[in-house]
């Protein structure tokens, strides 16, 4: 079993639209996680970490599910500019980094 | 501010050679690692270090070699090309342990290398 798993997609959306998708990873006892974006041929770059509790940035909200070890990308008012691959990045208490193969969104005009 | 510079980028090899793959960090981070990216998979540790003269073992190490004689560079050698090591490879480096700091991990742009 992968360590970290993520719907491969593609999320094929419109502009406006919302979209969202998660993460689940099979260490209970994982500790910090995270979202990098990814474009086409090109690196990694950090997206936003995600935190117990929630957090925001801008139209990007991740959520952190413990119980059900998830983590979530939700995307509000889609852009063009969002078309890309989410990778999620989950770090464990052994100080292990483990990527996700990612999951493509395709924003459409 | 060069980051990490990753060479070349695009390479094609035929079974059985060698090759290594530049990776130079102007930053002076102490930790870099090499991953590689496959249809479908996350990305996978090949080798990392943690300072000079110190190299360790990733997830995938078969076929690969490293060296870390300075702060700076941290090549990766591929000793006899396969067509199972087709793949992108990116160089990373972070001025700290990984693990508390993804924040400040630094990819280089990635190399594209096909093994025929």
């Amino acid at each position: 079993r992968k360590e970290v798993e993520q719907d491969p997609g593609p999320f094929n959306v419109p502009e406006g639209a919302t979209v969202a998708f998660n993460c689940t990873y099979s260490n209970s006892a994982s500790q910090s996680f995270f979202w990098y974006r990814q474009d086409c041929r090109k690196e990694p770059k950090l997206l936003m970490s995600v935190y117990s509790s929630g957090n925001e940035d801008g139209r990007f909200t991740a959520q952190l599910n413990r119980a059900s070890q998830y983590i979530s990308l939700l995307i509000r008012d889609s852009k063009l500019s969002d078309s890309a691959t989410y990778l999620c990045v989950v770090i464990s208490n052994d100080y292990k980094l483990s990527f996700g193969a990612g999951t493509t969104v395709t924003v459409r005009a | 501010n060069a980051g990490v510079t990753q060479t070349p980028k695009f390479q094609v090899l035929k079974t059985g050679q060698s090759m290594t793959l530049q990776c130079a960090q102007d930053m002076n981070h102490e930790y870099m690692s090499w991953y590689r990216q496959d249809p479908g998979m996350g990305l996978r540790l090949i080798h990392y270090s943690v300072g000079a003269g110190i190299t360790d073992q990733g997830e995938v190490p078969n076929g690969y070699n490293v060296s870390r004689s300075t702060t700076e560079d941290f090549p990766l050698r591929l000793l006899s090309a396969a067509p199972s090591q087709t793949s992108v490879y990116f160089c990373a480096s972070s001025p700290g342990p990984v693990v508390v700091s993804t924040r400040a991990i630094y990819f280089g742009e990635g190399s594209w290398l096909t093994v025929v």
